[in-house]
């Protein structure tokens, strides 16, 4: 089974702090994607990669950068976390080309709250 | 710029029972693919079903079947004998062919199955 794992569930930080939110997956998936899921929104896209050092801005970039080192970690960076960006984060991946077939592999979420 | 809309917040059935979640969306694109997730209470979201566009033939698996209706942009999600585990955050999203998997999703249903 695919597994998407991210490095925390829960999170709380202060206005101005620098938050890093992890991913790994293990299914040597081309595309990574990190989404922001509030209610009533459903899940927007922040950003997305399809290889390594390759990154593409989603809908909703602004506040937000992402690093993609290696195939398997996506990491998505809070520069200077506001209160306006307390929310669930998901990180998602899939295969890429030929396997298009939009089934995205979700991890559970990191929920951040920023005071 | 495709936009899913999802009209119902929240919904409740009985366990045993028919429920019927609703999708709309808007698209300019002749060739896309649509598909519904389930986020249960603290999980991953998983891929439920997917249609193809261009198929007549409405989606079914297993207890979970789709109406599509391409002229009228709609996408609704038939669970039928609903099962307590089918409580869950429900999203219906859309895709153009060949768009590497960038998904636009709706706003999410609740549905709460009662027992």
């Amino acid at each position: 089974d695919v597994k998407v794992t991210q490095s925390s569930r829960y999170l709380v930080k202060r206005t101005g702090e620098k938050v890093f939110l992890e991913c790994v997956q293990d299914m040597d998936h081309e595309n990574m994607f990190w989404y922001r899921q509030d209610p009533g929104l459903g899940l927007r896209l922040i950003y997305f990669s399809y290889d390594v050092k390759m990154k593409e801005k989603g809908d909703i970039p602004e506040g937000y950068s992402v690093s993609r080192e290696k195939k398997e970690r996506f990491s998505l960076i809070l520069e200077s976390a506001s209160t306006n960006q307390t929310s669930m984060y998901l990180c998602a991946s899939t295969v890429a080309g030929g396997g298009n077939t939009g089934e995205l592999f979700f991890g559970e979420g990191s929920r951040l709250t920023v005071l | 710029a495709q936009t899913v809309t999802q009209s119902q917040p929240e919904m409740s059935v009985q366990e045993a029972e028919t429920v019927t979640l609703s999708c709309t969306y808007d698209t300019s694109e002749s060739n896309y693919y649509l598909f519904w997730y389930k986020q249960p209470p603290s999980r991953q979201m998983i891929l439920v079903i997917r249609q193809e566009a261009y198929k007549q033939q409405n989606a079914t698996e297993n207890r979970f079947s789709v109406n599509f209706q391409k002229a009228a942009k709609s996408f609704s999600l038939k669970i039928s004998d609903s099962q307590l585990g089918d409580t869950a955050m429900y999203f219906c999203a859309f895709m153009r062919a060949n768009a590497g998997n960038m998904l636009t999703f709706g706003g999410g249903t609740r549905l709460m199955v009662k027992p």
